[in-house]
């Protein structure tokens, strides 16, 4: 069962702009946390972003922050002031409460100059 | 800085292999996992291992065994490649449930 749904295989952005990245979930679990991570061509996947289920205050991270809404499942990624390295792709995970660690399929950033 | 070591970034295999993958960590972390990357499917969880000796299914662990004799290392196994096991690799590790986890550069299989 798909427990990360992301569900922009692609998004473009016009430099220094700001997107939106979806993220929904779907957990019984009343302990779990929700987490960002960007993949650029080169393969590697960066952290970006952590928010934890009990969390009240929304997760930021210099440009980026977290619009966690509980109650509808969703923990969006903003990227403010987008700059051409941060085109990449960007991956959603959730870790429950047994330590699962569980990833979205991805969206594909470019920002366009 | 925490490193995750893959032994292979890059490996070709033929149909009915044994196939060994193998990922050391060097930050004492209690967590492991092994993924599978594919173009559209994202990151999917094969196995992970919480201890020494202790491991889990993720949501496709068919065709994969895991050995984790000790806490560094975690191996993942192919016991007989086939060509649908074709595909990036990747090893992270995490210290406890709210950090974040640590990758491993990849290895990039092919079975033909």
């Amino acid at each position: 069962a798909q427990k990360i749904t992301q569900t922009q295989p692609g998004m473009f952005v016009q430099e220094k702009e700001a997107v939106t990245l979806d993220c929904t979930y779907d957990t019984s679990d009343q302990s779990y946390g929700l987490f960002w991570y960007k993949q650029p061509s080169s393969g590697e996947m960066i952290f970006l972003i952590y928010q934890g289920s009990y969390d009240e205050q929304n997760a930021t991270e210099g440009r980026y922050s977290l619009n966690f809404q509980k109650a509808r499942k969703s923990a969006n990624l903003v990227i403010s002031a987008s700059q051409l390295g941060d085109s990449a792709m960007y991956f959603c995970a959730m870790r429950l409460t047994g330590n699962q660690f569980y990833f979205g399929t991805g969206t594909s950033l470019t920002v366009i100059p | 800085d925490v490193k995750v070591t893959q032994s292979s970034r890059y490996l070709v295999k033929r149909t009915g292999e044994k196939v060994f993958l193998e990922c050391v960590q060097d930050m004492d972390h209690e967590n492991m996992f092994w993924y599978r990357q594919d173009p559209g499917l994202g990151l999917r969880l094969i196995y992970f291992s919480y201890d020494v000796k202790m491991k889990e299914k993720g949501d496709i662990p068919e065709g994969y065994s895991v050995s984790r004799e000790k806490k560094e290392r975690f191996s993942l196994i192919l016991e007989s490649a086939s060509t649908n096991q074709t595909s990036m690799y990747l090893c992270a590790s995490r210290l406890l449930p709210n950090t974040e986890a640590f990758f491993g550069q990849g290895t990039r299989l092919t079975v033909v």
